[in-house]
């Protein structure tokens, strides 16, 4: 069955940098476009960033835009994302989710990044 | 900026049917902003129940529906049960590759 396994997360200070990852299994991880959402302690959900199947297009929401960096090696089934610059704000559990046409279907459990000095 | 709203918390008795909205600040939902819902207990990632209007995902029972409904996107639960208590949350694509969640509804079961 579809697998999504986040990793990478962990305490980071104000300004650094951090990059997590996400591995794919049990689906043509090649022919779906990816997501990743994240949520705030206490907080809804909020969309971060998509890329499509091949990697041509990417998009992101303002409040990451020009810091984050969404990426993905179809080679490895493997999802990316590369956070610069990190603020208090981007304190949150980041999903990895699977795009089906236009919709977010299948999640993974998900991976706690907390920015702290 | 639009905003996608849903109710911030609802209530239903065991048994019954509830109707739970995702609308925008500006404009009606339409299927071509194909909402999605999905619920969420705490502790635990979100799980996908509708997406693209009114497919229901792998495993999730009929009593979950969804539908358009006026202006807003619906999910309709009947026959309520306790384990429904759980936060809802709907997303819309807004196009041009955005997706945004609306703020999610805390349903209770009494």
């Amino acid at each position: 069955q579809v697998q999504l396994v986040e990793s990478g997360g962990g305490v980071v200070q104000p300004g650094r940098t951090l990059r997590l990852s996400c591995a794919a299994s049990g689906f043509t991880f090649s022919g779906h476009g990816m997501n990743w959402v994240r949520q705030a302690p206490g907080k809804g959900l909020e969309w971060v960033a998509v890329i499509w199947y091949d990697g041509s297009k990417k998009w992101y929401a303002d409040s990451v835009k020009g810091r984050f960096t969404i990426s993905r090696d179809n080679s490895k089934n493997t999802l990316y994302l590369q956070m610069n610059s990190l603020r208090a704000e981007d304190t949150a559990v980041y999903y990895c989710v699977r795009l089906l046409g236009w919709s977010l279907d299948c999640w993974g459990q998900g991976t706690l990044v907390t920015v702290s000095s | 900026q639009t905003v996608v709203t849903q109710d911030p918390s609802f209530s239903v008795s065991p048994g019954g049917t509830v109707t739970l909205t995702c609308g925008l600040s500006s404009g009606s939902v339409s299927t071509s902003y194909f909402p999605s819902w999905y619920q969420q207990t705490p502790g635990q990632a979100p799980r996908t129940l509708i997406y693209s209007t009114n497919t229901r995902s792998s495993g999730v029972p009929d009593r979950f529906s969804g539908s358009i409904l006026g202006n807003k996107a619906a999910l309709i639960i009947t026959g309520a049960q306790a384990d429904d208590e759980s936060d809802y949350y709907c997303v819309l694509y807004m196009g041009n590759g955005i997706w945004v969640f609306g703020g999610g509804t805390k349903l209770t079961v009494l």
